[in-house]
């Protein structure tokens, strides 16, 4: 049973481009996670997701970024007109089901270079 | 609003000593209450989780960690340090009674067992 996979595992882009990173949950896992983690800092939730379902994007910042977790095919994390504070490793996190008890699982991240 | 705190950046510990690494929470109802592993340029591994019942809980790896609800901690315990235990833990909590569904994640604490 494949773990959570993430690509690209290293993005680099110049600032106002775009970048796509990709989250495939677990095998049987239907909720998604997306975190943003700042050198030598946690975790922060940017949004939880379910099949065609944005369920909670609190964490997300409301200009340039979007997600999205359709029926067929990966999460997308899409972040537009990058700027250099982007820069960080985005987690893709999947859970079994809904509720609290549930442990997450995360992929190998994907570290966003803004240049 | 939830929170969690981990008050020790970097723990170093002597290879086959008893290793801790302190977690506090603060949440408005019951917690749910995580620890996870970071290895460089790795995603998170889960290590073992507190929902109800004991509060002492084992983990993977050997690892435990005990739940007290009057000190609102959830410190991570290992009786005999491993040099392969070196990596980057953070505690994380979920907050029961608002239901939300994220992980809110510590700043980590970085663990060194010197061989």
């Amino acid at each position: 049973n494949a773990g959570v996979m993430q690509n690209p595992r290293h993005l680099v882009r110049r600032r106002g481009q775009e970048a796509r990173l990709r989250c495939s949950p677990m095998k049987g896992h239907s909720h998604v996670y997306w975190y943003r983690q700042l050198p030598e800092e946690g975790l922060k939730f940017m949004v939880y997701l379910q099949k065609e379902n944005i369920i909670d994007e609190s964490g997300m910042p409301k200009e340039r970024f979007s997600a999205e977790f359709p029926k067929e095919g990966p999460s997308i994390l899409r972040i537009q007109q990058v700027v250099r504070g982007d820069s960080a490793a985005y987690f893709c996190a999947s859970q079994h089901g809904t509720g609290g008890t549930y442990e997450q699982y995360f992929g190998p991240g994907t570290r966003l270079t803004v240049t | 609003a939830q929170s969690v705190a981990q008050p020790e950046d970097q723990v170093n510990v002597a290879e086959g000593n008893p290793l801790t690494v302190k977690c506090t929470y603060s949440v408005s109802g019951n917690p749910y209450l995580f620890w996870y592993v970071q290895y460089p340029n790795r995603g998170l591994q889960f290590l073992l989780k507190y929902i109800t019942g004991d509060n002492l809980v084992k983990g993977s790896y050997g690892f435990e960690a005990e739940f007290n609800k009057s000190q609102t901690s959830f410190h991570l315990k290992k009786p005999s340090a491993l040099v392969s235990d070196s990596a980057l833990y953070f505690c994380a909590v979920r907050d029961f009674q608002t239901g939300a569904n994220n992980l809110f994640f510590g700043t980590g604490t970085r663990l060194t067992v010197i061989p």
